[in-house]
């Protein structure tokens, strides 16, 4: 199984300001399967990028994605008040795994 | 417009065997490709994948869970059903079901129902 170590546990950051999140896969993730996901209490997960670097429909261009192999990250250009939840990736190259999650609070 | 919704008991007891069903709309388990997944979330902790089933009927489980779990689909209905087994109070969690094709990420998510273990 594929574990995902997310990096920080919590960001602490203030509106306008760039945010930079990590996800360590214990084994190379196949063909950059890797998604990130956005969720606020309350609601289900909502998908940001797949494919390692792609958006998903909707998702603002602040949002990018970068990695391969065993290594990805999530930037956020600029943030936005409404920018502040928790931030998981998923690999599905290999069965399905979550990592712990990063909690993006404000400053 | 693609939605699911996830139903059953919001209270079970140990040991009990918990049956949850999702309900979808907006495309079709016949189509190459489709699935859908069974996911949790214990209160103020992470996402944990649980299981999928995808258009040709194959079922996949998690490693940690796989003794305890049944998932099963009924097209004409557009539902899927998760069996877990032998509830235990560290069960407690959201249970959520979200589609995804055949190698892509999970686009749409139902938004869950609380499921609690307790006597």
């Amino acid at each position: 199984e594929i574990v995902l170590t997310q990096s920080p546990g919590t960001l602490s950051l203030s509106p306008g300001e760039r945010a930079t999140l990590s996800c360590r896969a214990s084994h190379s993730v196949s063909s950059s399967y890797l998604a990130w996901y956005q969720q606020k209490p309350g609601q289900p997960p909502r998908l940001l990028i797949y494919g390692a670097s792609s958006r998903a429909t909707g998702i603002p261009d602040r949002f990018s994605g970068s990695g391969s192999g065993t290594d990805f990250t999530l930037t956020i250009s600029r943030l936005e008040p409404e920018d502040f939840a928790v931030y998981y990736c998923q690999q599905y190259g290999s069965s399905i795994t979550f990592g712990q999650g990063t909690r993006l609070e404000i400053k | 417009q693609v939605t699911l919704r996830e139903s059953g008991p919001a209270l079970v007891k140990p040991t009990q065997t918990l049956t949850l069903t999702c309900t979808f709309s907006g495309f079709s388990l016949r189509t190459s490709g489709m699935c859908v997944n069974w996911i949790r979330q214990p209160p103020g902790k992470a996402l944990e994948w649980l299981a999928l089933i995808d258009w040709d009927d194959d079922k996949y489980y998690s490693t940690s869970l796989k003794t305890r779990l049944t998932i099963s689909k009924d097209t004409s209905k557009s539902q899927v059903v998760l069996t877990m087994t032998n509830m235990d109070p560290v069960d407690t969690a959201t249970y959520y079901c979200a589609r995804h094709t055949v190698r892509d990420a999970f686009d749409i998510w139902g938004q869950g129902t609380m499921v609690t273990v307790s006597s």
